[in-house]
């Protein structure tokens, strides 16, 4: 199962630009990249999805190189209830499976 | 879009028992996968639920011990089998959605596990 890796946790404060990064060298190459924000106790929930270059939403932008071997969620001044876990999510190359990514913990300070 | 109903949303089982989760898909949907969140961790596929054949399983997980259903293309079942406290989990199901490239996933809300 290929891994697809994130930094384990991130500290930010309030009102601060955060970028997270996803390693995933081994995405399908016709699959979408997602990210999603999960609090304790609840199911993941969708943040921004994207297949190259930039996109951006009312809550996020996502940044992907020409190689899609990696992605980068941006949350523009974050606040405290930003602070949540956050997963990408890739299709696997050569199988029908989707892979979360290990996670990032984010937590944002006052 | 789609909404996916799993159910139960938690459970305190004893040890050696069964429970089985039931995932409902409100449209039909291309796959549906099986996933694991123990303390603390990552979400790990268990594994994929195919349509009217046996679930495709990842390393670590075997069919014995985590029996799938898919009999249509919007249910699915995932049966916890001779439950330890080391299977005390969430368990999320998730469902892939149809459309042109798309391959936006669905969850479910999840089910808390406790095995005591």
């Amino acid at each position: 199962l290929a891994k697809t890796t994130q930094p384990i946790s991130m500290d930010s404060y309030e009102g601060q630009e955060v970028n997270i990064t996803c390693s995933h060298n081994n995405i399908a190459t016709n699959d979408y990249i997602t990210w999603y924000q999960q609090f304790p106790s609840q199911g993941p929930r969708f943040i921004i999805q994207g297949y190259k270059t930039k996109v951006t939403n009312e809550v996020a932008s996502l940044f992907i190189p020409a190689d899609r071997k990696s992605s980068t969620l941006s949350l523009p001044r974050v606040s405290l209830s930003d602070t949540a876990v956050y997963y990408c999510l890739v299709g696997e190359s050569g199988t029908d499976k989707l892979i979360f990514g290990t996670g990032t913990r984010l937590q944002v300070f006052p | 879009s789609a909404v996916i109903s799993q159910k139960p949303s938690r459970d305190i089982c004893q040890r050696g028992t069964s429970l089985t989760i039931q995932c409902q898909v409100d449209s039909q949907v291309t796959m549906m996968f099986w996933y694991r969140q123990q303390p603390g961790q990552s979400l790990t596929l268990i594994a994929t639920a195919n349509q009217g054949s046996e679930a495709t399983y990842e390393s670590g997980f075997v069919i014995d011990k985590f029996p799938i259903s898919r009999p249509n293309l919007t249910f699915s079942t995932l049966t916890v089998s001779n439950m330890s406290p080391e299977d005390s989990s969430i368990y999320l199901c998730s469902a892939l959605g149809q459309g042109l490239g798309n391959t936006e996933a669905f969850f479910g809300q999840g089910t808390r596990l406790t095995v005591v």
